[in-house]
């Protein structure tokens, strides 16, 4: 089952606006990790924000974590063709005895035109 | 430092076979996950494996198998293919698989016909 929900599923832009992606997730975490997949390939890891965090900043890449609201947004700024992808939410959650697992949503395709 | 390696990238079975995906992780990473990825259910969890010892599986039939070898690498086991297994098989490397980054390969892409 998903842990996390992107919204929104799609999301069109033009070069040089501002992306917003927002994840929401269901359980406690201990963190949340941001991905980015181009098409067909693997996943590529963009930044990571622990549960008593509240905003990461990674060059153009700003992410906030609210746990109250079970909530994060990712926010690319001044974007670039090359940003076109579909990006994913992943939260870390505790699985069983010393095993936590990685749990995605179903992501946001991004397409940035020039 | 070379990346998570996948082979063979592109497969196609036909029904009724099996599979064999193979997954060689960043060197020192200890954790190696696997997931299945297709467009109507996106990335599902299959298994974890930590210094040879599956530590978590996700909600997969039993003809999904795998194992990790002594030094590090992984490999996925898919038996009695059927076309629902069509799909984007990524493996992920992690030094510790606990609430830190995973690297991913280019992934399998498995074509059941």
């Amino acid at each position: 089952s998903q842990q996390g929900e992107e919204d929104p599923q799609a999301l069109s832009i033009q070069e040089g606006e501002n992306a917003t992606m927002n994840c929401s997730y269901k359980t406690s975490i201990n963190n949340l990790q941001w991905y980015r997949q181009n098409s067909g390939r693997g996943l590529v890891h963009l930044i990571l924000i622990r549960s008593n965090e509240r905003e990461k900043h990674s060059g153009r890449l700003r992410v906030t974590l609210d746990t109250s609201k079970k909530s994060s947004s990712l926010l690319i700024t001044a974007s670039r063709a090359a940003d076109t992808a579909s990006y994913f939410c992943a939260t870390d959650i505790r699985a069983g005895a010393g095993s936590y697992q990685l749990t995605f949503g179903k992501g946001t395709k991004l397409s940035v035109i020039p | 430092k070379a990346g998570v390696t996948q082979t063979p990238r592109y497969l196609i079975k036909t029904r009724g076979q099996q599979v064999t995906l193979s997954c060689s992780p960043i060197s020192g990473h200890r954790s190696v996950s696997w997931y299945q990825q297709t467009p109507g259910q996106g990335l599902q969890f299959l298994f974890e494996y930590f210094s040879e010892t599956q530590r978590n599986k996700g909600n997969f039939p039993g003809r999904f198998s795998g194992r990790q070898f002594s030094n590090s690498r992984s490999e996925m086991n898919v038996s009695t293919l059927e076309l629902g297994d069509s799909a984007l098989y990524l493996c992920a490397s992690s030094q510790s698989g606990r609430g830190t980054e995973a690297f991913f390969g280019q992934g399998t892409r498995l074509t059941v016909v």
